[in-house]
C-alpha cells in the first residue's frame, strides 16, 4: 500500500507570497493528482501529473518520478487560495482499486 | 464535476437505523468509488465497482455494504449505523486513458445520533 506524506500539514502566509507544498509516496505510481478543498466544500482536481511539470494560472505541480515526489506551487498568493490542498496517488497497474490520498495541508492566505 | 450529483447533501439519523446514499453520474463512466473523509486520515476509501453489478471492498469497508444495479447509480449503504460512521462520503469517477483522471461529488454529511 502506498504512504502518501504531505508537508506541511498547515501553512500560513501573506498575500502575495510564493507557496510551496510538497508530496512524497512511496510505491510506484500512474498519476499523481492535486485536489483543492474549500471549507465545506466539495473537492476539485487541479492537476494531473504523470510526469514533468503543469501549469494553470498561478498554479504549478511537478514530479520526480525517480525521487517519488511532487510539489505544488501557487505563485502571487491570495486569500482565495486558502484551502485544503490534498496530494493523491494512484498505482502502477492499479486497475481501477481508487487513490491513496495525503492528510492534507490546511493553506490560510493572510491579506 | 463531470455530471455527479450526490444525494442527500446533508442527513442526521439515529444510530442503529439504516442509511442509503446515492451516487448518480450521468455520462456513463465505468469506474465509480465512495470514499469517507474524517480529520486526521484524510480520505479514504469504502468501496468500488469497475461495472454493473461489479463491486469489490476498499481499506474501511466493515460496515458498509454498495450496489450497482445500474451503470449511473452506485449506492452506499449503512446497515445500521454507527457513530463511528459519523462522516463526510464522497463519490468519484475515474476516466480516461489507464483512469487517471479523477471527478469527486458534492460530498454527503452524515451524522450518526
Amino acid at each position: 500500500k502506498n504512504e502518501v506524506e504531505q508537508s506541511p500539514q498547515n501553512l500560513t502566509a501573506q498575500e502575495g507570497e510564493f507557496i510551496t507544498i510538497n508530496c512524497s509516496y512511496s510505491v510506484g505510481i500512474s498519476a499523481l493528482h492535486w485536489l483543492q478543498q474549500h471549507p465545506g466544500g466539495g473537492i476539485v482536481s487541479l492537476f494531473m501529473l504523470s510526469s514533468g511539470k503543469k501549469k494553470h494560472g498561478r498554479l504549478i505541480a511537478t514530479i520526480n518520478i525517480q525521487e517519488k515526489h511532487s510539489s505544488l506551487h501557487i505563485t502571487a498568493s491570495h486569500p482565495r487560495d486558502s484551502a485544503v490542498y490534498i496530494c493523491a496517488v494512484r498505482e502502477s497497474g492499479g486497475g481501477a482499486d481508487g487513490l491513496t490520498f495525503g492528510k492534507g495541508t490546511h493553506l490560510i492566505i493572510q491579506p | 464535476d463531470a455530471g455527479i450529483t450526490q444525494s442527500p447533501r446533508h442527513k442526521v439519523t439515529e444510530t442503529g437505523t439504516p442509511v442509503t446514499l446515492r451516487c448518480h453520474q450521468t455520462e456513463n463512466h465505468r469506474y465509480m468509488y465512495w470514499y469517507r473523509q474524517d480529520p486526521g486520515h484524510g480520505l479514504r476509501l469504502i468501496h468500488y465497482s469497475y461495472g454493473v453489478k461489479d463491486t469489490d471492498k476498499g481499506e474501511v469497508s466493515d460496515g458498509y455494504s454498495v450496489s450497482r444495479s445500474k451503470t449511473e447509480d452506485f449506492l452506499l449503504t449503512l446497515e445500521s449505523a454507527t457513530s463511528s460512521q459519523t462522516s463526510v462520503y464522497f463519490c468519484a469517477i475515474s476516466v480516461g486513458q489507464g483512469n487517471t483522471e479523477a471527478f469527486f461529488g458534492q460530498g454527503t454529511r452524515l451524522t450518526v445520533v
